[in-house]
């Protein structure tokens, strides 16, 4: 039982490039999330996905484009990075986004940063 | 969107004291986590409080919840080096589509000196 895996762990990347970072829970978990972390801030939450084939932004989602692929899998696209994007990447999960929020299970996280 | 705010921002103590982080928060919530943070790593849930509890208990942490103050403090008793790390309170938030989402603070960055 892994938890939350994400891929790469770290990844440099030059302005206009694009990437995708994957990320995977085995917890049989409906709703995933993908958080940034900047230096001496919390977690800003990019996108989420409540359950399996939707997808809704979060508070900072510009640059960005997810998919759910499956209940299992959440992945974040960056189309053409911007070194405002250089930052962690966390992804998490829960078992819903009911009307009593439950704990989430967090990733290791990304560490990217845009030349 | 409301936030919870950690207060202080940095926190030294010796091992073996106690250490109190405090979160205030905006609007009226469903339940208030803390997660902890390690150098380098992702959240770990710590604890989860619910807007009908004052307080709860788990080993050596100790959460209250004063909801008419919109407030929760953290202790961690008799601390150790391995506490060492970024302590952050969450609180959900209902989104337009009547879900909810954490909204994390910035943090309480925890040092514990041997």
């Amino acid at each position: 039982n892994a938890g939350v895996t994400q891929t790469p762990k770290f990844q440099v990347l030059k302005t206009g490039q694009s990437m995708t970072l994957q990320c995977a829970q085995d917890m049989n978990h409906n709703s995933m999330y993908w958080y940034r972390q900047d230096p001496g801030m919390g977690l800003r939450l990019i996108y989420y996905s409540a359950s399996e084939g939707t997808t809704d932004k979060g508070e900072v989602p510009n640059g960005y484009n997810v998919s759910r692929l499956n209940k299992r899998e959440f992945s974040l696209r960056l189309e053409s990075a911007a070194p405002s994007q250089t930052s962690v990447y966390f992804c998490a999960s829960s078992e819903s986004t009911g009307p009593y929020q439950e704990t989430q299970y967090f990733g290791p996280g990304t560490r990217l940063l845009v030349l | 969107s409301q936030q919870g705010e950690e207060d202080p921002q940095a926190l030294s103590i010796q091992e073996g004291e106690n250490a109190t982080m405090n979160c205030s928060y905006k609007t009226s919530i469903n339940n208030l986590q803390w997660y902890r943070q390690n150098s380098g790593r992702g959240l770990v849930h710590l604890i989860l409080i619910r807007s009908n509890e004052r307080e709860k208990h788990s080993g050596r942490l100790r959460v209250t919840l004063d909801t008419s103050k919109k407030s929760s403090s953290l202790l961690i008793t008799a601390s150790r080096a391995a506490d060492t790390a970024s302590y952050f309170c969450a609180t959900a938030e209902y989104t337009q589509g009547g879900s909810e989402k954490l909204v994390f603070g910035k943090g309480t960055k925890l040092t514990v000196n041997p």
